[in-house]
């Protein structure tokens, strides 16, 4: 069964530093993977996706993620963080044939000023 | 505005009643699920529909009832509210093969 990690509660950086979000998955096969935020009070948003090509995937709002097939990894990464991205950040897999989406656990990320 | 719509946006129920969480797509989408999120526990399925008339049960199915009628809506069913049933519950929708699901904005649920 597909499975995704995000080992880190809750990640910590001042605003204009790099971020990063961890997640490490588990699959059967051809990963399809995905990142989502969710502001306060909202749902769901879409950020990226990666399934076959570039390991490094571009998304919404400046974020971009770093497929890694030998360390299982799919890090949620952005160059200079803003406190707006102050969120909570979901990795995800696909399930083979349906999208059933299997979710990570989640990482609070806070941007202090 | 196209995309998921969820009814409530917030429900205080006590434990045993029971009641209908509403959710509509206009994105005339084929796939269609239920998820509760809880802390500490990301996302997790409760049920999923591939299309109208066909249903079918995720990881957390007990205590939760759905019908897929129509391709627009998708109706979870609480049959007796029970306080582990508290949480906030969140529809999504997609195309067959779609790379990404659309997610409502959520229906936060209180069961005292």
């Amino acid at each position: 069964a597909q499975s995704v990690a995000q080992p880190e509660d809750q990640v910590n950086v001042a605003e204009g530093n790099p971020l990063t979000v961890k997640c490490t998955y588990s699959v059967s096969g051809n990963p399809y993977l995905f990142w989502y935020v969710q502001y306060p009070n909202r749902g769901l948003q879409f950020l990226l996706k990666y399934i076959t090509g570039d390991n490094l995937v571009k998304g919404s709002y400046g974020f971009e993620a770093e497929f890694n097939k030998s360390q299982t990894s799919f890090h949620l990464k952005k160059p200079s963080a803003l406190v707006s991205d102050s969120a909570l950040y979901f990795c995800a897999v696909r399930d083979t044939g349906f999208q059933k989406l299997v979710f990570g656990t989640g990482t609070r990320l806070l941007v202090s000023p | 505005n196209a995309g998921v719509t969820q009814t409530p946006k917030f429900q205080v129920l006590k434990t045993g009643q029971s009641m209908t969480l509403q959710c509509a797509q206009d994105m005339n989408h084929e796939y269609m699920s239920w998820y509760r999120q809880d802390p500490g526990m990301g996302l997790r399925l409760i049920h999923y529909s591939v299309g109208a008339g066909i249903t079918d049960q995720g990881e957390v199915p007990n205590g939760y009832n759905v019908s897929r009628s129509t391709t627009e809506d998708f109706p979870l069913r609480l049959l007796s509210a029970a306080p582990s049933q508290t949480s906030v519950y969140f529809c999504a929708s997609s195309f067959p093969g779609g790379l990404y699901a659309f997610f409502g904005q959520g229906t936060r649920l209180t069961v005292v």
